[in-house]
């Protein structure tokens, strides 16, 4: 069964760290493009960041250079470094997988989430 | 990287069909035929219901249809079901490896 399930949520206080997971199995995570996307609290869905099956990394602006996207193709797992986080990062975090048709006609396999609270 | 507008709400009754739309700029849902759309039910992960613009995974009801005008897409759901309560999201893919979703719409079925 294609799934992924993420971990590593939890709560932080403002400026601290937390490193997300996503644990695919059906799947080869290093040969998809794979994207992580938030949602806050009663709000929409927002997309944070994107790696390529070539490894190329790419961000939102709200997390761009506080936030790395990596993978562990041994482990066939997806990550999410969070450094200087911040009240308004606070929401469920969401792994997901790019088409396997094109890349980017959209996201076929989400995970039920984790959820991150930036909170003193 | 400005969300997309879609509206807040639309309802409909059973058996009736309804419209949601999406709309963007010329940078995101103007300039590729890549929006995607989504439903998700209270507490759970959003389930792809288009891709590609129009396109409806395996195991999707052909009650869901989208399309695509300038900078404007739309989602219709026909045949309204008590099940398709949910909210919609649509994404654009934005361009420089970016994508961009709208703010989300409820669907309630009356």
């Amino acid at each position: 069964e294609v799934q992924v399930v993420e971990s590593g949520g939890g709560l932080v206080q403002p400026g601290g760290s937390l490193r997300l997971s996503c644990a695919a199995s059906g799947f080869t995570v290093s040969s998809n493009f794979m994207s992580w996307v938030r949602q806050a609290p009663g709000r929409g869905l927002e997309w944070v960041s994107v790696i390529h099956s070539g490894g190329s990394t790419y961000y939102a602006d709200s997390v761009k250079g506080r936030f790395t996207i990596s993978r562990h193709n041994s482990e066939n797992t997806l990550y999410l470094q969070m450094n200087s986080l911040r009240a308004e990062d606070t929401a469920v975090y969401y792994c997901a997988r790019h088409t396997t048709v094109s890349y980017y006609y959209g996201l076929d396999v989400w995970g039920q989430g984790t959820t991150v609270t930036v909170s003193s | 990287q400005s969300a997309l507008t879609q509206p807040a709400s639309v309802s409909g009754s059973p058996g009736q069909s309804i419209a949601i739309s999406c709309t963007g700029t010329s940078s995101d849902v103007g300039s590729y035929n890549l929006v995607s759309w989504y439903q998700q039910h209270p507490g759970k992960a959003p389930r792809l219901m288009i891709y590609e613009g129009s396109k409806r995974p395996s195991g999707v009801s052909d009650r869901f249809s989208a399309s695509k005008s300038g900078n404007t897409a739309s989602l219709t759901i026909s045949g309204l079901q008590a099940e398709d309560e949910a909210d919609y999201y649509c994404c654009s893919y934005a361009g420089s490896n970016t994508w961009v979703f709208g703010g989300g719409t409820k669907l309630t079925v009356l």
